[in-house]
């Protein structure tokens, strides 16, 4: 079963507003990711982890913060966005085998349309 | 730094058409893996093929194929037979085996609109 959920599939929030985008997996996989896409855009790698811990920020806004609870999920907080953070946002998992993450294959989940108005 | 090429912006086809929608690949190293997905309208990019850069044999799934070409740094997809259900945003994609900050990152393409008619 290769399947990553996300919830809410859509998001309306306010520039003040604080919310969170969810994500779960029951794969058994140990590296997730979250990735941004705008509209007619590929998807931009925001962070990944590996093993619940942080391995890769590529740079972001501190206004989005990642969360991993444990090896199955993964949370994006999300506070004081722009309207520009609006987007498709897409979490992935993959099996992270020991020292060779780059060679696993990404499993993207539906997705969250976020709107910042 | 690696790069992935969709020349192809938007192609348009009808129904039982032949189409390939094409990839070229720029990367420094030697040990890599290449990847194609699928993004329909609902959004979620779902994964069709991985190939390791040691293995050049071309594959082929029910109407799909892929072309891996190491000297021309090509990995071309091919849908044969075309159905409206293909109808998606297709996306080529390459993984490098290094270390360092890129680890497990992948290198999208700009991806290539496919639409086919009925």
């Amino acid at each position: 079963d290769t399947e990553v959920t996300q919830t809410p599939k859509h998001l309306v929030m306010g520039m003040t507003n604080k919310k969170s985008l969810k994500c779960e997996q029951h794969m058994g996989h140990r590296a997730m990711y979250w990735y941004k896409q705008k509209a007619k855009k590929p998807p931009e790698l925001m962070f990944v982890y590996s093993y619940e811990k942080l391995s890769i920020n590529e740079s972001v806004p501190s206004r989005f913060s990642p969360e991993c609870p444990n090896s199955s999920l993964l949370n994006l907080h999300l506070h004081a966005l722009q309207p520009e953070d609006s987007a498709l946002y897409l979490c992935a998992s993959s099996q992270d085998t020991a020292g060779h993450r780059s060679t696993d294959t990404q499993y993207f989940g539906p997705g969250t349309r976020l709107t910042v108005l | 730094a690696q790069k992935v090429t969709q020349a192809q912006t938007e192609i348009s086809v009808v129904e039982k058409e032949d189409v390939t929608l094409d990839c070229v690949y720029e990367t420094r190293d030697t040990t890599y893996y290449l990847f194609w997905y699928k993004q329909p309208p609902s959004g979620e990019l779902v994964f069709l093929i991985r190939r390791n850069s040691f293995d050049e044999q071309n594959e082929i799934s029910g109407r799909y194929s892929w072309n891996f070409q190491k000297s021309t740094s090509s990995f071309n997809f091919t849908i044969t037979a075309s159905q409206v259900v293909d109808s998606a945003v297709y996306f080529c994609a390459l993984s490098e085996n290094a270390g360092g900050t890129s680890y497990g990152k992948l290198t999208f393409g700009q991806g290539t609109i496919l639409t086919v008619h009925p």
